[in-house]
């Protein structure tokens, strides 16, 4: 299974765009990059999933170069709401490995 | 789409003791997965579903750890004689199959041990 490696913690003001940056240098061929949002208390919620270029949905895009051995989250204009645990997880979907994640604080 | 639900959300209970938790899938999904979680580290995968066919365990899921779906809808996890050690959060997820489905999980049970 791919390892992820991701900053440990990132901070951010309301308003900004933050890009959270994941390195998985042994992806496989077959595998696909997912990102995880988790709350306190509360279990992973599925951001967004990818496996070339950028794929973008209605909270986040994620941009994946053409050696796939890194992608970006990225965040339009976060809220206060956005502070929280970000994991980027690489591999099947039905065996998901998290790593510690990133946890970004979004400040007023 | 309700979402997965989990039952309870705490248990406290004394070591030594046998607990049950209970998860009830996205009703269309037919993958169901249980992750263990203590605090500030990610999810451990433990065990996964698909319909009632358990199809893989976790080294982590020792003997004293045992899961069913018997009808292949919701899912029990036992622990039997509780220890420290198995203090964190418990969570479920369900897929729909077929390739790359995104897990969807449940807010999980926080067991605490005495």
């Amino acid at each position: 299974l791919a390892k992820t490696t991701q900053p440990i913690s990132m901070d951010s003001y309301e308003g900004q765009e933050v890009n959270i940056t994941c390195s998985h240098n042994n992806i496989a061929t077959n595998d696909y990059i997912t990102w995880y949002q988790q709350f306190p208390s509360q279990g992973p919620r599925f951001i967004i999933q990818g496996y070339k270029t950028k794929v973008t949905n209605e909270v986040a895009s994620l941009f994946i170069p053409a050696d796939r051995k890194s992608s970006t989250l990225s965040l339009p204009r976060v809220s206060l709401s956005d502070t929280a645990v970000y994991y980027c997880l690489v591999g099947l979907i039905q065996k998901l490995v998290f790593g510690t994640g990133t946890r970004l604080l979004v400040s007023p | 789409d309700t979402g997965v639900s989990q039952d309870p959300r705490h248990k406290i209970t004394k070591r030594g003791q046998n607990v049950t938790f209970r998860c009830d899938p996205i009703s269309e999904h037919n993958r169901l997965y249980w992750y263990r979680q203590t605090l500030g580290q990610g999810p451990e995968f433990l065990t996964y579903f698909q319909n009632e066919a358990q199809l893989e365990k976790s080294r982590l899921l020792s003997d004293r750890f045992s899961a069913e779906r018997p009808k292949g809808s919701f899912s029990t996890l036992e622990i039997q004689r509780t220890e420290q050690g198995d203090s964190a959060m418990y969570l479920c997820a369900s897929s729909l199959g077929g390739t790359n489905q995104p897990q969807h999980f449940g807010d999980g049970t926080r067991l605490s041990i005495l």
